[in-house]
C-alpha cells in the first residue's frame, strides 16, 4: 500500500522557519518525481514545488521562490521542504504528492501567526 | 504557467441525476509524446484529493464507471452519469504538462 506521511508542521511566528518531511513507502520512491502542494484554509489547491526523481530538476511557485527549498533523500525514501521567511500567506495544509500517479499524503498544517 | 479555468464553480444536483464540469486550459495539453496530461480529482470534506481520471479519460483504479472524462487540446469535461451522495466534495482539474496547476475547483452538493 502506498503511503506518504508528512510531518513537521505547526505554529510559527512571521519571519520564522519550518522544515517539513514526507516519508514514503509502498512504491519505488527513487523513480518518482515529487511535489509539495498546499491548501490555505477554505481555498483551492496550489502547487508549491517540484523535484525530479534524481533531484536534477527543481521548480518553485513564484510565491515561494527564494524562501523555500525542496530536497529529497532517496536512500531514506524521504522528501523535504525547508521554509524560511514565513508569512501569514503561507498558512496552509501542505501535502506531499505525486499527483500524476494519484499519490497524496494526509497533509500537515502550517500556521504562521504571532 | 498554464491557467486552468473550471465552470461552474458550484453545482447542486439531485441524486440519480447527471452532472458535468468543464475545464479549459490556456494552452494545449497535448504533449509531443502523444499523451494529453489532463487529470480530474475529487477532494471530499476533510480528506486529501483523490484521483478520478488521468490523461483525459482513463479511470483510476477503483473509480466507479459513472465517472467519465472527455476532451482534447484545451477543452475538457468531467461527467457523472448518476450522482450519488458520496460524490459530494470539490472537483479539480489539473494539468501535468510541466509544473502542475489546478483549476479553481467546483463544489458539488446534493439537493
Amino acid at each position: 500500500e502506498v503511503q506518504l506521511v508528512e510531518s513537521g508542521g505547526g505554529l510559527v511566528q512571521p519571519g520564522g522557519s519550518l522544515r517539513l518531511s514526507c516519508a514514503a513507502s509502498g512504491f519505488t520512491f527513487s523513480t518518482y518525481s515529487m511535489n509539495w502542494v498546499r491548501q490555505a484554509p477554505g481555498k483551492g489547491l496550489e502547487w508549491v514545488s517540484y523535484i525530479s526523481s534524481s533531484s536534477t530538476s527543481i521548480y518553485y511557485a513564484d510565491s515561494v521562490k527564494g524562501r523555500f527549498t525542496i530536497s529529497r533523500d532517496n536512500a531514506k525514501n524521504s522528501l523535504y521542504l525547508q521554509m524560511n521567511s514565513l508569512t501569514a500567506e503561507d498558512t496552509a495544509v501542505y501535502f506531499c504528492a505525486s499527483p500524476k500517479g494519484g499519490y497524496w499524503g494526509q497533509g500537515t498544517l502550517v500556521t504562521v501567526s504571532s | 504557467d498554464i491557467v486552468m479555468t473550471q465552470t461552474p464553480l458550484s453545482l447542486s444536483v439531485t441524486p440519480g441525476q447527471p452532472a458535468s464540469i468543464s475545464c479549459k486550459s490556456s494552452q494545449s495539453l497535448l504533449h509531443s509524446d502523444g499523451k494529453t496530461y489532463l487529470y480530474w480529482y475529487l477532494q471530499k470534506p476533510g480528506q486529501s484529493p483523490q484521483l478520478l481520471i488521468y490523461e483525459v479519460s482513463s479511470r483510476f483504479s477503483g473509480v466507479p464507471d459513472r465517472f467519465s472524462g472527455s476532451g482534447s487540446g484545451t477543452d475538457f469535461t468531467l461527467k457523472i452519469s448518476r450522482v450519488e451522495a458520496e460524490d459530494v466534495g470539490v472537483y479539480y482539474c489539473m494539468q501535468g504538462m510541466h509544473v502542475i496547476t489546478f483549476g479553481q475547483g467546483t463544489r458539488l452538493e446534493i439537493k
